[in-house]
């Protein structure tokens, strides 16, 4: 069964301190893995997929097969990433699996 | 382009009662999704249509029905509410290829 697993609800680290956010995944075939973002009082948005290997924002994130990982990386947290992260997993016909999401505090 | 739009924004029902909630998208984007969002649920999907005339069930269907009304129409009706209905629901749409999905603001039900 597709499952994607968050392990953590919340998370606090300071300003300039690395970020980690765990994201582990079941799924039978090739995932498509995704970061959403929802900032506060806004609409979740993409952070980054797997596929494009971006840095947006700062962030980066490598699927790891083998640990079936998808884990979400930050060298030096602001501020301003304060906000709900969500892992998503994108199944067959397009359908969607979120994880809980993790509530990342930046500590001034 | 507005992306995606919801209505209402915010809504309170009492229980038994019933109400539709409606979502647009102006992308021209073949799939569509409805997602529920609770404090440490995540977000669960109750239903979604990869295309016109189309629609699936997602993880928690029960107590809902759908309706995709053209391509850029996708609205979601509870027929008799539930306090357990308690919510955010929001709606998105996803690029052809799958890429990037779309949300709405979201629509807040609170059921009493």
């Amino acid at each position: 069964a597709q499952r994607v697993t968050q392990p953590e609800k919340l998370l606090s680290v300071f300003k300039g301190a690395p970020v980690e956010l765990k994201c582990n995944y079941s799924y039978s075939g090739s995932p498509e893995l995704f970061w959403y973002v929802q900032y506060s009082r806004q609409r979740l948005q993409l952070l980054l997929r797997h596929i494009s290997r971006e840095s947006i924002k700062g962030f980066t994130a490598d699927l790891n097969k083998g640990e079936t990982s998808f884990h979400l990386k930050k060298p030096f947290a602001q501020e301003e990433d304060s906000a709900m992260y969500y892992c998503a997993l994108m199944g067959a016909g397009n359908q969607f699996y979120f994880g809980t999401g993790t509530s990342l505090t930046v500590i001034p | 382009n507005a992306g995606v739009t919801q209505t209402p924004k915010f809504q309170v029902l009492k229980t038994g009662q019933s109400m539709t909630l409606q979502c647009a998208q102006d992308m021209n984007h073949n799939s569509m999704y409805w997602y529920r969002q609770d404090p440490g649920m995540g977000l669960r999907l109750i239903y979604y249509s990869a295309s016109e005339g189309t629609t699936d069930k997602g993880e928690v269907p029960n107590g809902y029905n759908v309706s995709r009304l053209n391509k850029r129409e996708f609205s979601l009706r509870l027929e008799s509410a539930a306090p357990s209905q308690t919510s955010v629901y929001f709606c998105a749409s996803i690029t052809s290829w799958g890429e990037t999905q779309y949300f709405g603001p979201g629509t807040r039900l609170l059921v009493l």
